[in-house]
């Protein structure tokens, strides 16, 4: 069983288009994340959501909107897509509390190329 | 957040140790030392963490210096399937707020 998935594994897109990338755990996590890894492979975290709260918003443009309907599930939805929006794309889960959030459980990644 | 310093690539021979260091000189007291792994076109995963004391789990060891300044994960029989980037990271009590640095590339050679 997978424990983190995304869905799709990869998106390709017209500049100014409007898209979303999937994530669901089932591990039972509270806390859901969004980290984007750019080209030079530098990871970063994006946000984190703790039972649907938005806990960390990393300065990230507000064409960045994550979603989550259910603690189960942190979806990220990106307007009008830009050049510089080509990266890879994880999410993340853990368990709330303490140094529970530093051990966290990765996707397999989106891998969103935009022309 | 305290910063780490590693080595940006490392070689290892296939059924050998593989030890990585990561310097931590500005570690504060309530900051603990973790390890994540990256394997090619996969997401991070955790390995191994600590605070002051040396920890063993499946996967690996982490020796951490008694000044906590520097850090060496021990990969103790190093696999092919072990070839990933390593990352080094400080932390505390802060959320989740995991920052990856560049890594530590290694290669186990057969």
């Amino acid at each position: 069983d997978t424990a983190v998935s995304q869905t799709p594994k990869y998106l390709v897109t017209q500049m100014g288009n409007d898209k979303s990338i999937k994530c669901e755990q089932n591990l039972g996590h509270d806390t859901m994340y969004w980290y984007k890894q750019d080209s030079k492979k530098f990871l970063k975290i994006m946000f984190s959501y703790n039972n649907k709260e938005l806990i960390i918003n990393e300065t990230v443009p507000n064409r960045f909107s994550p979603k989550s309907p259910d603690k189960a599930h942190l979806n990220l939805h990106i307007n009008s897509l830009e050049l510089g929006d080509s990266a890879v794309y994880f999410c993340a889960s853990s368990q709330v509390g303490g140094l529970s959030y530093n051990e966290q459980f990765f996707g397999p990644g989106t891998r969103l190329t935009v022309l | 957040d305290a910063k780490t310093t590693q080595p940006p690539s490392m070689d290892c021979a296939e059924g050998r140790a593989a030890n990585l260091p990561c310097n931590h000189s500005t570690i504060s007291g309530n900051e603990y030392v973790y390890w994540y792994r990256q394997i090619h076109s996969q997401g991070p995963q955790y390995i191994i963490h600590g605070l002051k004391n040396n920890e063993t789990n499946e996967m690996a060891s982490l020796i951490i210096t008694e000044d906590r300044k520097s850090s060496t994960l021990i990969l103790p029989h190093a696999t092919l399937r072990d070839t990933a980037v390593y990352y080094c990271i400080v932390i505390g009590n802060q959320g989740g707020k995991l920052i990856f640095g560049q890594g530590t590339e290694l290669s186990v050679k057969p």
